[in-house]
């Protein structure tokens, strides 16, 4: 299986602020890899697939870099509706695994 | 609209059977890869099960191989994920997600429907 390490496992941060979470896969991915965002009692949310590519509706502020087994998410100006936890998925091979999850929270 | 709609969790004890189901509306589920998804309390995502569109392949965690079937009623346009040997650690939110194939991100997920597993 393959392993994804997400950093960190939380941060703090103010609104405005840049925010920067990262993925680590235990091989290459081939850019198959997701961004989701999920807040309490809901379900998740996918915010970039394909690495970068954002989808439809997802506020401009949001996007994923990357390639080969490092990836990125990037919040460039955080907004108090981006308070959630956030978490990659590879979609590469069957079974398709997760990061352990980013809890970002207000500083 | 999309929407998915989870129903069945509840309380089971070990060894015992749930059978959860998720009502899509707004596309036709056979045309579409469905995954399960499941959130131990306070913890993560983790990946159970997907159903392929077309075809109706299926695949599994190692976790729950053996134990749990999912499928599909494309009359009904509703995905079930029967599940088996229920242990105390498959407690869990369980959730149902849309794909495009069983190797793709999902785009759309249904709120999900709790199991708990205990005597």
């Amino acid at each position: 299986d393959i392993q994804m390490t997400q950093s960190p496992s939380s941060l703090s941060a103010s609104v405005r602020d840049r925010v920067t979470i990262t993925c680590r896969a235990s091989q290459d991915i081939r850019n198959s890899l997701a961004w989701y965002q999920q807040k309490p009692g809901k379900g998740p949310k996918l915010l970039v697939y394909g690495a970068s590519r954002l989808e439809s509706g997802v506020p401009s502020r949001f996007s994923g870099s990357g390639s080969g087994t490092d990836y990125t998410l990037t919040i460039s100006s955080l907004q108090p509706d981006d308070f959630a936890t956030y978490y990659c998925q590879q979609s590469y091979i069957i079974p398709l695994t997760f990061g352990q999850g980013t809890k970002v929270e207000i500083k | 609209e999309v929407q998915l709609v989870e129903s069945g969790g509840g309380l089971v004890q070990p060894g015992g059977s749930l059978r959860l189901s998720c009502a899509a509306s707004g596309f036709s589920l056979n045309n579409y890869a469905m995954c399960w998804v499941r959130q131990a309390p306070g913890k993560g995502l983790e990946w159970v099960s997907v159903i392929s569109g077309a075809g109706g392949n299926t695949y599994y965690a190692d976790s729950v191989k053996g134990r749990f079937t999912i499928s599909r009623d494309n009359s009904k346009n509703t995905l079930y994920l029967q599940m088996n040997s229920l242990r105390a650690d498959d407690t869990a939110v369980y959730y149902c997600a849309k794909g495009t194939t069983v190797t793709s991100e999902s785009d759309y997920w249904g709120q999900g429907t709790l199991v708990t597993v205990s005597s």
